[in-house]
């Protein structure tokens, strides 16, 4: 079974500055996605960015980039220009493109200091 | 546009009593639904997903299940609930491979 890890239980990060969050997969699949959500303190998951895994460029999404690295079964987000508003759960998601399997790291805390 | 609706917002229910969660899709057609549960500060917790009316796939045998009665609809049930159903539960909508959406969650507290 696929396993999604996220190292990093609580991050800092001072105003302005970027930040890269960390997610490593584990799966034999060759066709999947890789996900990132932001979870706020009101409990909603809210989509950040996408990646496939036959994507050749790194997904981006405003001041969200994917830091895409298949050999290393890695998928880190970086965050640019962090701003208080980001302050909030961030999770790493893994499907399976042959069945729809859906599967969450156990996600980093991010807290950005004025 | 999309939407996905899920009641109660919160719940608070004894142990042994009962559950049903619904949650509804609108805008879209034969969606790939998705049950989660998420404990206090911990991740998302994959319960059920299914790929059409009637199709349930169980990831984690416990005392919960699901049903999919109608293409947009996405039931979550217990007969009798335990403490550890305590949870924030989610529901998420999918087409294909794409992004999934969430809803707003359901809080749920087995006292």
């Amino acid at each position: 079974a696929q396993k999604i890890t996220q190292t990093q239980p609580g991050m800092f990060v001072q105003e302005k500055e970027a930040v890269t969050l960390d997610c490593t997969y584990d799966t034999s699949d060759q066709s999947y996605g890789l996900f990132w959500y932001k979870q706020p303190s009101s409990g909603e998951m809210i989509f950040l960015i996408y990646q496939g895994s036959y994507d050749e460029q790194n997904a981006t999404e405003g001041r969200y980039s994917l830091n895409f690295q298949k050999a290393r079964k890695s998928a880190n987000l970086v965050i640019s220009a962090s701003q208080l508003g980001d302050s909030a759960m961030y999770f790493c998601a893994m499907i399976r493109l042959w069945n729809n399997d859906m599967r969450f790291g156990a996600g980093t805390r991010l807290t950005v200091k004025p | 546009s999309q939407t996905i609706h899920q009641w109660p917002a919160t719940l608070v229910q004894p142990v042994g009593s009962p559950l049903s969660l619904e949650c509804t899709v609108e805008g879209t057609s034969n969606p790939n639904l998705y049950w989660y549960r998420q404990a206090a500060g911990r991740g998302l917790q994959l319960l059920f997903y299914s790929v059409g009316i009637g199709q349930i796939s169980s990831e984690v045998p416990q005392n919960l299940s699901a049903s999919r009665p109608q293409d947009r609809q996405f039931i979550l049930s217990s007969k009798k609930l335990l403490l550890s159903d305590s949870g924030f539960y989610l529901c998420a909508w999918s087409v294909n491979e794409g992004e999934q959406y969430f809803g707003p969650g359901t809080r749920l507290t087995v006292t």
